[in-house]
């Protein structure tokens, strides 16, 4: 079963602006991670954000953790087409540490 | 190669035939997982493992057998192939992070699988 829910599921949007994206999960978590995926390529790590943690950066990306809304987002500031891939949000369970649940993913297109 | 890497990454198949998907890591990290991706249906768990001889089923792992004799390796076979099965699939592996919890998932880049 997912978890997690993303929002949009689709986003198009001009180089140069910025993208953001949301997830909302239904059970306590102990931390949220933000996957990237090319097409026709495997997932890549972006962002781990722990339960006790409000907001993350890492070079163009800022993902914030609201536990009392369960939900999460992720800010792409400046894109750029090469940030078109979809993007997955992945909790951990308090209760189940050892697996991720994934939502269905945002596909994003930046175009030129 | 340093990494994670699955063989082979494309594969055709009838209904009925076995089929094994290889799974390499080279990091010696403890847990491995197998998952399945699909349109409208995202990343499916199907086995995962936390360590050598310790494995565990995921969300859907009927139709599917895996081992690990070695902590580098975690093969995914189909005992039977179906119509259902064709599918992507990705191999990942983790290690243990802060108080236990499992930290970031890193992904082999997939093995497309077509049963006919």
């Amino acid at each position: 079963s997912q978890q997690g829910e993303e929002d949009p599921q689709a986003l198009s949007i001009q180089e140069g602006e910025n993208a953001t994206m949301n997830c909302s999960y239904k059970t306590s978590i102990n931390n949220l991670q933000w996957y990237r995926q090319n097409s026709g390529r495997g997932l890549v790590h972006l962002i781990l954000i722990r339960s006790n943690e409000r907001e993350k950066h890492s070079g163009r990306l800022r993902v914030t953790l609201d536990t009392s809304k369960k939900s999460s987002s992720l800010l792409i500031t400046a894109s750029r087409a090469a940030d078109t891939a979809s993007y997955f949000c992945a909790t951990f369970n308090a209760g189940n540490n050892r697996k991720l649940i994934w939502g269905l993913g945002t596909s994003l297109a930046v175009n030129p | 190669d340093a990494g994670i890497t699955q063989s082979p990454r494309y594969k055709i198949t009838e209904t009925g035939r076995q089929v094994t998907l290889m799974c390499h890591q080279t990091w010696s990290h403890s847990y491995m997982f197998w998952y399945r991706q699909d349109l409208g249906h995202g990343l499916r768990l199907i086995y995962y493992s936390a360590a050598a001889d310790i494995t565990d089923k995921g969300e859907v792992p009927d139709g599917y057998v895996v081992s690990r004799s070695k902590t580098e390796n975690f093969p995914l076979t189909l005992e039977s192939a179906t119509r259902s099965q064709t599918s992507v699939y990705f191999c990942a592996s983790s290690n243990w992070g802060l108080a236990g919890v499992v930290s970031e998932q890193y992904f082999g880049p997939g093995t497309r699988l077509t049963v006919t």
